[in-house]
């Protein structure tokens, strides 16, 4: 079975400071891996994805994410947080099916002025 | 504008009411799904479909049911909703399987909240 886990459930960092939200899987096989953004009261945004090639993926919005294969981790990075990027981020793994998308249970940012 | 629509956006009703929340996307995306949120759970899929007439259960479809009779609508339906199935709902859409990471990137409609009495 396939799973996601963000082990972060809140994290606040102040405007300006670096982000590093954590994301890890669980699969027997390479993963497609996707990172999305809900702010509140809106619907999910994909902020970038990961299915094969450079294990280092930018985004939008200054995101980036790196793939570990040996850490089953899909980290989550920005190097200067705005005050707008306060809101939910969900961590996703996608099956090699393509039929069902897995998604962790989020982690809630908050930035501080 | 390319999207995904729901209907309606906030809903409150009683326990055993019969109710169907609307989804139309307007890409030609031959796959289509539906997800509750739940705090601390993130989304959980309830039903997708790969393609008109073809639908299949996610992780949590106890309770819902749903039917794909033409490509752009996917409607959910609950026949007697429970308060346990107070939640966010989001519909979602992709080109399709074996079309690639562009293919098989998912859209999310703005999400239908629901509370049940």
């Amino acid at each position: 079975a396939q799973s996601v886990t963000q082990p972060d459930i809140h994290i606040t960092v102040s405007e300006g400071a670096s982000l590093e939200l954590r994301c890890n899987y669980s699969y027997g096989a390479t993963p497609y891996l996707f990172w999305y953004v809900q702010s509140p009261g809106q619907g999910l945004q994909l902020l970038l994805k990961y299915f094969s090639g450079d294990t280092l993926v930018q985004g939008i919005k200054g995101f980036e994410a790196e793939f570990k294969r040996s850490q089953s981790s899909f980290n989550l990075r920005k190097p200067s947080v705005h005050w707008s990027d306060a809101a939910e981020y969900f961590c996703a793994l996608l099956n090699n099916a393509g039929n069902m998308l897995t998604f962790g249970g989020g982690t809630r940012l908050m930035v501080k002025p | 504008e390319a999207q995904v629509t729901q209907n309606p956006r906030y809903l409150i009703t009683v326990t055993g009411k019969k109710l169907t929340v609307t989804c139309s996307q307007n890409m030609n995306h031959e796959y289509m799904s539906w997800y509750r949120q739940d705090p601390g759970l993130g989304l959980r899929q309830i039903y997708y479909s790969m393609n008109v007439e073809v639908t299949d259960k996610g992780d949590v479809p106890e309770g819902y049911k749903v039917s794909r009779k033409e490509k752009r609508n996917f409607p959910l339906i609950l026949e007697s909703p429970s308060p346990n199935q107070t939640s966010l709902y989001f519909c979602a859409s992709s080109l399709g399987l074996g079309q690639g990471a562009y293919g098989e990137t998912q859209y999310f409609g703005p999400g239908t909240r629901l509370l049940v009495l």
